[in-house]
């Protein structure tokens, strides 16, 4: 079954500090990945999606994602961390053929500064 | 657009009470998801319709939970009776089938005590 692991439940860093989130996948097929934010009491906001384009992704809010199939891995990434980013990332799947998503275990990210 | 549209958005509720949660997706939106979202589990997808019509029920938890969706405007997920460990928030999302990017509502925190 297609599954996504997220290393680190809380990663810390300083505001203007490199912003790096772990997300590993497991698939036999190309899969559909995506990264979502969730601040305090509120829904999940959608930051990027993979759908087996360009393997470099952008998305809001100045973070990006690189697909690389060799490491199995869909990492999050920001060149430098603002006050404002201080919530949980969820790193989500979509299993092939299926319209549903199935979300990693979360990330919370503290920025301090 | 006003987006996904949850309502309650808090729910108390003794045990043992019928509890609704509502939904309106966002219109041209034929894609609907129903997920739970608790500290020790994450967030699980319930269940979702496409088209109005139910797709994947497997994460509904047992019997006591129910799930419609009478029109492409509006979905129930009802808990009878309601139990303690009910409690959590309830997102309800919407998509595009295909795009795979969902819009979340606000959720409902439902406490049954």
């Amino acid at each position: 079954a297609q599954s996504v692991t997220q290393l680190g439940s809380h990663v810390s860093v300083s505001e203007g500090a490199l912003v790096l989130l772990r997300c590993n996948y497991s698939s036999s097929v190309p899969p559909y990945l995506f990264w979502y934010v969730q601040y305090p009491n509120q829904g999940l906001q959608l930051l990027l999606k993979y759908t087996s384009a360009a393997t470099l992704v952008k998305g809001i809010n100045g973070f990006e994602a690189e697909f690389k199939k060799s490491e199995t891995s869909f990492h999050l990434t920001k060149p430098s961390a603002h006050m404002s980013d201080a919530a949980e990332y969820f790193c989500a799947v979509s299993p092939y053929n299926t319209d549903k998503l199935i979300f990693g275990t979360g990330t919370r990210l503290q920025v301090f500064p | 657009d006003a987006g996904v549209i949850q309502s309650p958005r808090h729910e108390v509720t003794e045990m043992g009470q019928e509890v609704t949660l509502r939904c309106k997706p966002i219109s041209g939106h034929n894609s609907l998801f129903w997920y739970r979202q608790t500290m020790m589990r994450g967030l699980e997808l319930l269940i979702y319709f496409n088209n109005n019509v139910p797709i994947d029920d497997s994460g509904m938890p047992e019997d006591r939970f129910s799930a419609k969706m009478p029109n492409a405007s509006f979905s129930t997920l009802k808990i009878q009776p309601s139990e303690p460990r009910d409690s959590a928030v309830y997102f309800c999302a919407s998509s595009k089938r295909g795009n795979y990017g969902y819009t979340f509502g606000s959720g409902t925190r439902l406490t049954v005590v």
